[in-house]
């Protein structure tokens, strides 16, 4: 199975900052990785597709980037509604579908 | 718009059964996989079951393989998840989520997801 590593597990960031998760994949998985937002007690919800393509609705200050095992988020400019945890999760070829260990991101 | 509304969970004995559903509304269901994803209390994301479009694959996660099984109804646009020989470590709160065009494991739209509690 892939296994999904992300970092950091925990983030403290002021407003207006830009802020940074990594997710490393233990073997190639080309593109197909999701960053996906969860807000307590909600479901999550996808924000990029693709290692980079962002999702309808999204706003353009969040981005991700990257291929074969490395990847990053980013949030240029963060904002108070974007405290959440944050998690990646690659589905190259067959199942098991895999997540990273998600990234709780609080206000500063 | 696509609806997801998953029904079903509640409180289980170990050893016991539960069936979940979940209600597809707004989309072409027989044209996209499906996907179970369960989150523990206070835990992170963990992926159980696919079925494809045409219910002609089925996956599941080894922690519950021979125990859930995952179906569809393509008459009532509903997805399923039995749930046998449920034990404590399967407490948790189940999404269904819908596969991507294609590309079954990237899941754009999610349910609200529904509680399981296995206690005795």
């Amino acid at each position: 199975d892939i296994q999904m590593t992300q970092s950091p597990s925990s983030l403290s960031a002021s407003v207006g900052d830009r802020v940074t998760i990594t997710c490393q994949a233990s073997q190639d998985i080309s593109n197909h990785l999701n960053w996906y937002q969860q807000k307590p007690g909600k479901a999550p919800k996808v924000l990029i597709y693709d290692a980079s393509n962002l999702g309808t609705g999204v706003p353009s200050r969040f981005s991700g980037s990257g291929s074969g095992t490395d990847f990053t988020f980013t949030i240029n400019s963060l904002q108070p509604e974007d405290i959440a945890t944050y998690y990646c999760q690659q589905y190259d070829k067959l199942p098991p579908y895999t997540f990273g260990q998600g990234t709780k991101l609080e206000i500063k | 718009q696509v609806q997801l509304v998953e029904s079903g969970g509640g409180v289980v004995q170990p050893g016991g059964s539960l069936r979940l559903s979940c209600a597809a509304s707004g989309f072409t269901f027989s044209l996209y996989g499906m996907n179970w994803v369960r989150q523990a209390p206070g835990k992170g994301l963990e992926w159980v079951a696919l079925i494809r479009n045409d219910a002609s694959n089925k996956y599941y996660a080894d922690s519950v393989k021979g125990r859930f099984t995952i179906s569809r109804d393509y008459s009532k646009n509903t997805l399923s998840l039995q749930m046998n020989s449920l034990r404590a470590e399967d407490t948790a709160v189940y999404y269904c989520a819908k596969g991507r065009i294609a590309v079954d494991g990237s899941m754009d739209y999610w349910g609200q997801g529904t509680l399981v509690t296995v206690s005795s």
